[in-house]
């Protein structure tokens, strides 16, 4: 079974521009986590995503934001980006969510210069 | 306000001793703790997890004790191995468990010596 994937796996952008992350969960995955790590703060969590629907949020500004799609593949966008915003995004996906074990994809590497 | 506390950032463990990673937290609702493992250029994979009604889950070189009187959570690795070199990271969670917002702790950076 193909594990979760992100894509892209690493990305520059500036300041002020906007960006968007995606992940594919494990086939027959229904939820999908975003978490994001820094050196500073370790890993956080951003959001959970469940059946389209966001079912849990973390405390981040309302420049983060996400989305899933009826196949469960989901997207973060981050508008008007920071330079605090450089670190790296993980996703992870689960059967259903709860206590289920959550799959990690690779991450996405965000560079804001 | 870091609710899952890593204190040590790195340790250094002859290979075939025991590795001992610690996590401590203050949240008093979290009732359900993980432990992953990362390697570079990785995602986290998970290790092993426990319930706080439990004190001790063993899975094979893999045991994690659980103190709640002292909210502290520790990771033993018997005997360590080179492959168990990578960041070690303590999750917890309240009631939901699981993707309800893990909280991590900073990890710690395990190095088994040859």
């Amino acid at each position: 079974k193909a594990g979760v994937t992100q894509t892209p796996r690493y990305l520059i952008k500036t300041r002020g521009q906007q960006v968007t992350l995606s992940c594919s969960p494990i086939s027959g995955h229904r939820s999908v986590s975003w978490y994001q790590q820094t050196p500073g703060q370790g890993l956080q969590f951003l959001f959970e995503y469940f059946s389209e629907t966001q079912r849990n949020k973390g405390n981040f500004p309302g420049r983060f934001s996400g989305r899933q799609f009826s196949n469960s593949r989901s997207e973060m966008n981050v508008s008007t980006l920071e330079l605090g915003d450089s670190a790296l995004y993980l996703c992870a996906s689960t059967l259903e969510g709860g206590r289920d074990t959550q799959y990690f994809g690779p991450g996405t590497r965000l560079t804001v210069l | 306000d870091q609710q899952v506390k890593q204190n040590s950032p790195s340790l250094s463990v002859q290979e075939g001793r025991i590795s001992i990673l610690n996590c401590d937290y203050t949240n008093s609702m979290f009732d359900y703790f993980l432990w992953y493992k990362k390697y570079p250029a990785e995602g986290p994979t998970f290790l092993i997890s426990i319930s706080s009604i439990k004190d001790k889950n063993e899975d094979g070189r893999f045991t994690v004790f659980l103190n709640k009187s002292a909210k502290h959570l520790s990771l033993h690795i018997v005997p360590s191995q080179p492959g168990d070199s990578a960041v070690y990271f303590c999750a917890a969670s309240d009631s939901g468990g699981g993707a309800d917002g893990l909280t991590f702790g900073k990890g710690t950076h395990l190095i088994i010596q040859p």
